[in-house]
């Protein structure tokens, strides 16, 4: 079936650094592909998404390519805040007119001043 | 309301009991999604309601589930014989057609 492989993490960085978060995807067709972001004591919320490749996904600083050759959907952010700090989870979806969400496991991040 | 709630917030229960779980989807949005986050199967999808189309339960883990939505609004999730591996936060998405999912807080559910 359809699933999401995520960086594992937890992932601590510096306030400033750069990030990536990795995540790949198998699917029998063409997916769309999102990022959500679950910040301390709040619920999911969309943080980005692409529905085909190529396409590019930003919000908030943080983007994410469609790249179909590589099924993957990885995370970047050039210069993350301690306010990042959140669980992010990489999903996909497949139906069209049923969007249930396939989630990875989640990557637990980190930003210390 | 401005998004989607979900009531209880917190629910403990006795192993062997039933539990109902309400979720009231954002006005005018006609999907509405329940998913379920445990520490050992991470974020997975449970069932799916569209308007008055039969709805997507296959991601219900045994027939101890059920879900029905009323009126195309309120939804309740019930768990019947509850048992430990149970213990989750069960979540509510609901959207447009199409459309980006919003989800509620949770209702955290502890099975002693």
């Amino acid at each position: 079936g359809d699933s999401v492989t995520q960086m594992e993490g937890p992932v601590t960085l510096s306030e400033e650094a750069f990030l990536t978060i990795n995540c790949t995807y198998t699917a029998t067709g063409y997916p769309s592909l999102f990022w959500y972001v679950q910040y301390p004591g709040e619920g999911l919320q969309l943080l980005l998404k692409a529905t085909k490749a190529d396409d590019k996904g930003s919000n908030k600083g943080f983007e994410a390519t469609y790249r179909k050759e590589t099924t993957s959907f990885h995370l970047e952010k050039g210069s993350v805040q301690v306010s990042d700090s959140a669980v992010y989870f990489c999903a996909l979806s497949m139906d069209f007119g049923n969007e249930k969400l396939t989630f990875g496991t989640g990557t637990r991040l980190t930003i210390i001043p | 309301g401005a998004g989607v709630s979900q009531s209880p917030s917190n629910k403990v229960t006795e192993k062997g009991k039933d539990v109902e779980l309400r979720c009231d989807p954002i006005s005018g949005h006609t999907a509405l999604y329940w998913y379920r986050q445990s520490l050992g199967q991470g974020l997975e999808f449970l069932i799916y309601f569209q308007g008055n189309s039969a709805p997507d339960k296959s991601g219900l883990p045994s027939d101890r589930f059920s879900a029905e939505r009323t009126g195309g609004s309120v939804s309740t999730l019930t768990i019947q014989r509850t048992q430990q591996e149970d213990s989750a936060v069960y979540l509510c998405a609901s959207s447009l057609v199409l459309g980006e999912q919003f989800f509620g807080p949770g209702t955290r559910l502890t099975v002693l």
